[in-house]
């Protein structure tokens, strides 16, 4: 399975400030996907990110509230924008596996608060 | 609307208690269905299926899934404190390359 990290691990943000969460894998992969999960709730996809190409974003999340940097085959950043505390969530990235198709990993996660 | 649906919400056992838990999804004709499970921040891959009738198995966890009844359950028998998580189900759809996940269970598995 890829090995892979966010960091950072967790923060603690004001409102209106802006987060940059980071995402390294340690292969090339095609994919990578960006997910939040609200306190008490299940992950919700934000968007997927190819490299070479705009993020795609799911309904109910636009770029300029979360813009998408993917500059090669094993990192993306994922930027949380005029943050409010409706924002504090735990986000996640994933890839998908290596020789397994369907088979999503998560990284670590990164626990943001927002005040 | 809930296209993937677990149950029960919450479930708290003994030690060595057998649990099964449920996961049911609403479209018929999908890619695979996946378990994970979440100590804290990062779901950790169980099991993948995508043939019905097939079991997977993992140590004291296994899965199934029947698609002709659209749900899969995930068992866990002689249950340990270590097994306290919460258990998710995510689905993937045709010509979709993420995961829906359904709401999950808080599985807490007392000594």
């Amino acid at each position: 399975s890829a090995v892979i990290s966010q960091k950072p691990s967790r923060d603690i943000c004001q409102r209106g400030t802006s987060l940059t969460i980071q995402c390294q894998v340690d292969s090339q992969v095609t994919m990578m996907f960006w997910y939040r999960q609200q306190p008490g709730q299940s992950l919700t996809l934000i968007a997927t990110a190819n490299q070479g190409s705009e993020a795609t974003y799911e309904s109910g999340f636009v770029i300029d509230k979360f813009p998408i940097s993917r500059p090669n085959l094993t990192f993306s950043t994922l930027t949380v924008s005029n943050m409010s505390p409706e924002d504090s969530s735990i986000y996640l990235c994933s890839v998908e596996a290596r020789g397994r198709a369907d088979t999503q990993y998560f990284g670590p996660g990164t626990r943001l608060t927002v005040l | 609307e809930d296209k993937v649906v677990q149950s029960p919400l919450s479930l708290v056992v003994h030690e060595g208690d057998t649990v099964t838990l449920n996961c049911s999804y609403e479209v018929t004709n999908f890619r695979s269905l996946l378990w994970y499970k979440q100590e804290k921040k990062a779901p950790t891959f169980l099991f993948m299926l995508t043939s019905s009738g097939i079991e997977k198995k993992s140590g004291r966890l296994s899965s199934i899934l029947d698609k002709k009844e659209l749900f899969s359950i995930l068992n866990i028998t002689a249950t340990q404190t270590g097994d306290s998580a919460i258990y998710l189900c995510a689905v993937l759809w045709p010509g979709a390359n993420n995961l829906f996940f359904g709401t999950g269970t808080r599985l807490t598995v007392i000594p």
